[in-house]
């Protein structure tokens, strides 16, 4: 299947400051692309979803202006947490869908700790 | 309002006998359905999908999955269990027109020696 990497797999932060988490495509072109939250022994909450060289689609309770997401090429979106807090730290997950495949394929995650 | 259900937090199954995961979902139209497979600390694996066609999908690892339509169902199954089989599963659900994945709440399945 296609591959997805994600980056960095782990970061640990500061409260209050911002952290940038990168999603690619590496032999695909995501036409869309998807990001997860996802805390201990629960389901994805999809935050959000990026179609290329467009404003990302939040879901209702996802602070855009906390959460920015850009998907400025057909490989690659980011994810930056701004001035995160203690309770942002999660498992974050993104996922791509090329424009031929009905599936998504994911990344292996970032777990972010904000102390 | 679309939505997937995965009614079983947790199934244990022993090594060697059959396993189903089940999942039921509500979408408008005709459905994308998947299955999807998740290590610890991992990102998630695609097992198999139900497009058109065959009711019964085959996919990695010895999976499949049977579509049925009256009872919106796609229940998981495998016909004899692997200790390494054991993991949190997810089904979701797109609908055909539209981007958007729906996961369920996914299902942590424990394969006993």
């Amino acid at each position: 299947g296609a591959v997805v990497s994600q980056h960095p797999s782990r970061v640990i932060c500061k409260s209050g400051t911002s952290v940038k988490i990168e999603c690619r495509s590496l032999d695909f072109q995501a036409t869309t692309m998807f990001w997860y939250r996802q805390f201990p022994k629960q389901s994805l909450m999809l935050m959000a979803t990026s179609n290329e060289g467009s404003k990302a689609t939040y879901e209702q309770g996802v602070e855009k202006d906390k959460f920015l997401i850009n998907h400025a090429s057909l490989t690659l979106s980011t994810l930056t947490v701004t001035s995160a807090h203690p309770e942002d730290s999660s498992f974050y997950i993104c996922s791509a869908r090329d424009w031929a495949n009905t599936e998504a394929f994911f990344g292996q995650g970032t777990r972010l700790t904000v102390v | 309002a679309q939505s997937v259900a995965q009614p079983e937090d947790q199934v244990n199954v022993a090594e060697g006998n059959p396993l189903t995961v089940k999942c039921t979902y509500s979408v408008s139209g005709n459905p994308y359905l998947f299955w999807y497979v998740q290590y610890p600390n991992r990102g998630l694996q695609f097992l198999l999908k139900y497009i058109t066609g065959d009711n019964l999908v085959k996919g990695s690892y010895g999976f499949e999955a049977e579509f049925n339509k009256s009872q919106t169902s796609f229940h998981l199954k495998k016909p004899s269990a692997l200790v390494s089989d054991s993991a949190l599963y997810f089904c979701a659900v797109s609908p055909a027109t539209g981007n958007q994945f729906y996961f369920g709440t996914g299902t942590s399945l424990t394969v006993i020696p």
